[in-house]
């Protein structure tokens, strides 16, 4: 296994486009979370998933917001009608379930909005 | 509202030297605290964690020190080295939230030779 793999690396769109990032987490671990970075800053909480199940969402998290866990393996976090205020890091993590709080981060999505 | 900072936005320190990093959180709800490092380019990389009924806890070069009475947290580095550089972060969270981390702003250390 070779840890949180997220696609694409970085993406840089205009604004008013959607777009879609995936996020492959360790193969054990039934518990998946998304964070957001800005420059400068620490990550902040979006959401997490107990295998399929959105069981949380922060409230930095619009509905123009929207993750996924179909299956319980991979995530998409789709953002729509981009803004510039959604230029960030978006990354990935995920941990072994609940008692085990040491999350494993992928190397994040950068998206930079035109 | 309740938050996790750091004291220090930017520590120089010679190659050899230990480190030390600071974090003031102000939840005294949390009980359980961990710190991260992150290189330019990379995800935040787990270094230590320690739960709020202990005041230290040691890893390989890296203490961990908690001071529940004035919310303090630190991480000391030992003998730094070069691949040390890097932006180190402290999170807090409770065990009824779990993976849902409250990260402060982060302190890049630079180490020179």
């Amino acid at each position: 296994d070779t840890g949180v793999s997220q696609d694409p690396r970085h993406k840089i769109t205009k604004r008013g486009q959607n777009v879609t990032f995936r996020c492959d987490p360790i193969s054990e671990h039934n518990r998946l979370y998304w964070y957001r970075q800005t420059l400068g800053q620490g990550p902040e909480f979006l959401t997490y998933f107990q295998n399929e199940a959105q069981l949380e969402k922060s409230r930095l998290l619009s509905d123009r917001f929207s993750a996924e866990r179909p299956k319980g393996s991979f995530s998409t976090l789709e953002i729509q009608r981009t803004e510039q205020g959604d230029s960030a890091m978006y990354l990935c993590a995920s941990s072994a379930g609940t008692g085990a709080n040491v999350l494993t981060f992928g190397a994040g999505s950068r998206l930079t909005v035109l | 509202g309740e938050s996790v900072g750091l004291h220090l936005p930017t520590l120089s320190v010679q190659e050899g030297d230990n480190s030390i990093i600071n974090c003031a959180y102000s939840n005294s709800a949390s009980d359980y605290f961990i710190w991260y490092k992150q290189e330019s380019g990379k995800g935040p990389q787990f270094i230590i964690d320690i739960r709020s009924n202990m005041d230290k806890r040691q890893g390989q070069r890296v203490t961990v020190l908690l001071n529940k009475t004035v919310k303090h947290l630190s991480l000391q580095i030992a003998a730094t080295q070069p691949g040390d550089s890097a932006v180190y972060f402290c999170a807090e969270a409770r065990t009824d939230s779990w993976g849902k981390l409250q990260f402060g702003a982060g302190t890049q250390v630079v180490v020179t030779p």
